[in-house]
């Protein structure tokens, strides 16, 4: 089955710096890549999304890339703020037999310091 | 819209007891997958449903079941409770399953002791 596998495990950066979080996965099937953020108390909230027929995508200070030949792909968050503080999950999704299941990296402690 | 509602939010078991947690998807949505979140393993996916059928399982014990209801609102149940049972179960609902968007409720504590 697929398996993912997400790094830095914690990564602190001083607000208006860039953050970056990296996945790779190993189903060559898998086609849709959703990233989640969960802040305590509350379950994952979707942030952003890709399909392997797209290589990169924005939204305002989030971003995006997928490298299907290598199986990998990143979340760029640009200018942090405080706010961006929380556990972020990176997921793997598309096999045929993946019916509602998403694959999930150990997730990445994220900590911005004023 | 409405999100993703669960319920109990909080719940305490003993161990051998059974429990039933209650997931309302976002309305129109017929999918319902379920996840449970441990410090140790992380996210893992428990089953999913869609028009109450099972069409997925995850790799957890006979002890871990659930359904859905014709109008797309699920439970699990947990029988037997172990003492590694203790984790946020969540919920998560699509419109059909499959490479789509998920929206997760807030999930249910349990803790078993």
């Amino acid at each position: 089955g697929e398996n993912v596998e997400q790094h830095p495990s914690t990564l602190s950066v001083q607000e208006g710096d860039s953050a970056v979080i990296k996945c790779t996965y190993s189903d060559s099937a898998s086609n849709y890549f959703p990233w989640y953020k969960q802040e305590l108390g509350k379950g994952p909230q979707l942030i952003i999304d890709i399909r392997s027929n797209v290589g990169e995508k924005k939204d305002q200070r989030i971003a995006v890339t997928l490298n299907k030949t290598a199986k990998h792909f990143s979340l760029h968050i640009t200018e942090t703020q405080p706010e961006d503080s929380a556990v972020y999950f990176c997921a793997a999704s598309g096999v045929d037999d993946s019916w509602g299941k998403l694959q999930f990296g150990a997730g990445t402690q994220v900590v911005v310091t004023p | 819209k409405a999100g993703v509602t669960q319920t109990p939010r909080y719940l305490i078991k003993t161990r051998g007891q059974q429990v039933t947690l209650s997931c309302s998807p976002i309305s129109g949505h017929r999918s319902v997958s379920w996840y449970q979140q441990t410090p140790g393993q992380g996210l893992q996916f428990l089953f999913e449903y869609f028009s109450e059928t099972q069409r997925n399982k995850g790799n957890f014990p006979g002890r871990f079941s659930g359904r859905q209801f014709s109008n797309s609102r699920s439970e699990m149940n947990v029988s037997t409770l172990e003492l590694g049972d203790s984790a946020l179960y969540l919920c998560a609902s699509s419109l059909a399953g499959t490479e789509e968007t998920q929206y997760f409720g807030p999930g249910t504590r349990l803790l078993v002791l």
